[in-house]
C-alpha cells in the first residue's frame, strides 16, 4: 500500500510554454501533498503545501503564479509550471500523507525546458 | 531555525561490512519524529527507517538501525551487512509532532564497493 504515481516521468517542453505534473496517491486519500524541487546532488527543497480543497501554501521565495499547484481531489495534486524557462529545468517531486506523520513519495519528474 | 546535518557528504564501505551514517539536528521541541530516507539512482525516495522521540528503544528494520540520542540531538543509522543495492544518497529529515513539514538534510551519498 501507500504508493504515490506522478507522472510524466519526464518532460521536455519549448520556453515559454506551460507543463503540467500530476501527483496521485493510489490506494489512500491524502488530505495533504507537497511539492518539492531537487537540484543535482542537492537535498529536496519543499515548495508548497497542498491540502485538499483549499489554496496552496508556498515557501518563501517561490513563485505561485509560476508554479501553480491545485488539490482539486483527497488523491490527486497537480503542478503546473506556467511559461517555462530553461532556469524552470529540473526534477520536482511530490509526496502525499497518509496518516500523520508518514508521507510517501512519487517518483519524480525530470522537466527540461529548451 | 530547524536544521538537520548530515556531516559526510559521501561514504564507502565494502560489500557486507558495516557503515554509519550521522545526523545531527536542532529542535526545542521535545516531541517529533525522525526519519532515513533513501533515494537510489532512479531517485524514488523510499523510507528506510522511523523513530519517534518520544521512544528510548532505538528502531531496527532488518539490517537498518538507528542510534537516537535525543539529548546530544543525533540520529545516525547503521547499515549493517552491505549490498550493492544499498548504493543511494540517504537523506535524514524530521517533523515536529503538528507540523505540516519535513525538514531534510544536504544527504550522504552511500557507495559499496564490490
Amino acid at each position: 500500500g501507500a504508493v504515490v504515481s506522478q507522472h510524466p516521468s519526464w518532460v521536455i517542453c519549448k520556453s515559454g510554454t506551460s507543463v503540467k505534473i500530476e501527483c496521485r496517491s493510489l490506494d489512500f486519500q491524502a488530505t495533504t501533498m507537497f511539492w518539492y524541487r531537487q537540484f543535482p546532488k542537492q537535498s529536496l527543497m519543499l515548495m508548497a503545501t497542498s491540502n485538499e480543497g483549499s489554496k496552496a501554501t508556498y515557501e518563501q521565495g517561490v513563485e505561485k503564479d509560476k508554479f501553480l499547484i491545485n488539490h482539486a481531489s483527497l488523491t490527486l495534486s497537480t503542478l503546473t509550471v506556467t511559461s517555462a524557462h530553461p532556469e524552470d529545468s529540473s526534477f520536482y517531486i511530490c509526496s502525499a500523507r497518509r496518516g500523520y506523520p508518514e508521507a510517501f513519495f512519487g517518483q519524480g519528474t525530470r522537466l527540461t525546458v529548451v | 531555525a530547524q536544521t538537520v546535518t548530515q556531516s559526510q557528504p559521501e561514504m564507502s564501505v565494502q560489500e557486507a561490512e558495516t557503515v554509519t551514517l550521522s545526523c545531527t539536528y536542532d529542535t526545542s521541541e521535545s516531541d517529533y519524529y525522525l526519519f532515513w530516507y533513501k533515494q537510489p539512482p532512479s531517485r524514488q525516495m523510499i523510507l528506510v527507517i522511523r523513530q519517534e522521540a518520544y521512544k528510548q528503544q532505538n528502531a531496527t528494520e532488518n539490517r537498518f538501525s538507528v542510534n537516537f540520542q535525543k539529548a546530544a540531538k543525533s540520529f545516525s543509522l547503521k547499515i549493517s551487512d552491505s549490498q550493492l543495492g544499498d548504493a543511494a544518497m540517504y537523506f535524514c529529515a524530521y517533523i515536529i509532532q503538528g507540523a505540516q513539514k519535513l525538514v531534510f538534510g544536504q544527504g550522504t551519498r552511500l557507495t559499496i564497493n564490490p
